[in-house]
């Protein structure tokens, strides 16, 4: 059965203090790797897709990186609109279906 | 516009009543998705459709339909809404890979 563990569970920093969220995967064929950001209140938002051990993908103060075990999504001097859940899923080549499972986030706080 | 739209937003009903849940997406794609999101769960799979007359179900399908309309338009039903439905939804759509989803619809079963 595809599993993904996200950790910490939530973690605060204070604003400009750097840090990585962890995703640990087992998953019977890997497709894709995804990174969401998700608001309170608010659907999942798209950040990244993973697709080899070794792939990098930057955007603005975050960078998601991959290896055949686990993602790392790290957040250099992260600001205060940084706060929000990061979940992370995979994609597995499972027959017809490539089915998607979630992790239950980590929620980033970040003080000012 | 937001690309992927649900109606409503917020919902309260009674157990027994039947609920229906409303996805529209402009974005183009035959692929659409339910999910429920619990606290301390991950987003779940209830029911997926990759064209208009393709639907299966998820993972926790048990209590819940959809019917496809159209490639744009993608709708759940609860059919004698239960205590433990209560839940957030998302609509999610997709090309291929990625999910883009909807703002979520926040439902309550008393």
């Amino acid at each position: 059965e595809d599993q993904v563990t996200q950790s910490p569970e939530a973690l605060r920093l204070q604003e400009g203090e750097s840090s990585s969220l962890n995703c640990s995967y087992t998953v019977s064929g890997l497709r894709g790797l995804f990174w969401y950001r998700q608001d309170p209140g608010k659907g999942p938002e798209f950040l990244f897709t993973l697709y080899s051990a070794g792939e990098e993908k930057e955007k603005e103060r975050l960078k998601a990186t991959l290896t055949k075990k686990e993602s790392f999504l790290h957040i250099t001097a992260p600001k205060p609109e940084d706060s929000a859940t990061y979940l992370c899923a995979v994609q597995a080549n499972s027959g017809g279906y490539q089915k998607v499972t979630f992790g239950t986030g980590t929620k980033l706080q970040v003080i000012p | 516009d937001a690309d992927v739209t649900q109606t409503p937003r917020n919902r309260i009903t009674k157990t027994g009543k039947r609920i229906m849940l409303e996805c529209s997406q402009t974005k183009g794609h035959d692929r659409m998705y339910w999910y429920r999101q619990d606290p301390g769960l991950g987003l779940r799979l209830i029911y997926y459709s990759f064209d208009v007359k393709d639907i299966n179900k998820g993972e926790i399908s048990d209590g819940y339909s959809v019917s496809r309309q159209a490639q744009a338009k993608f709708s759940l039903s609860l059919e004698s809404a239960i205590p433990n439905q209560t839940a957030l939804y998302f609509c999610a759509t997709s090309d291929s890979d990625t999910q883009y989803f909807g703002p979520g619809t926040r439902l309550t079963v008393l």
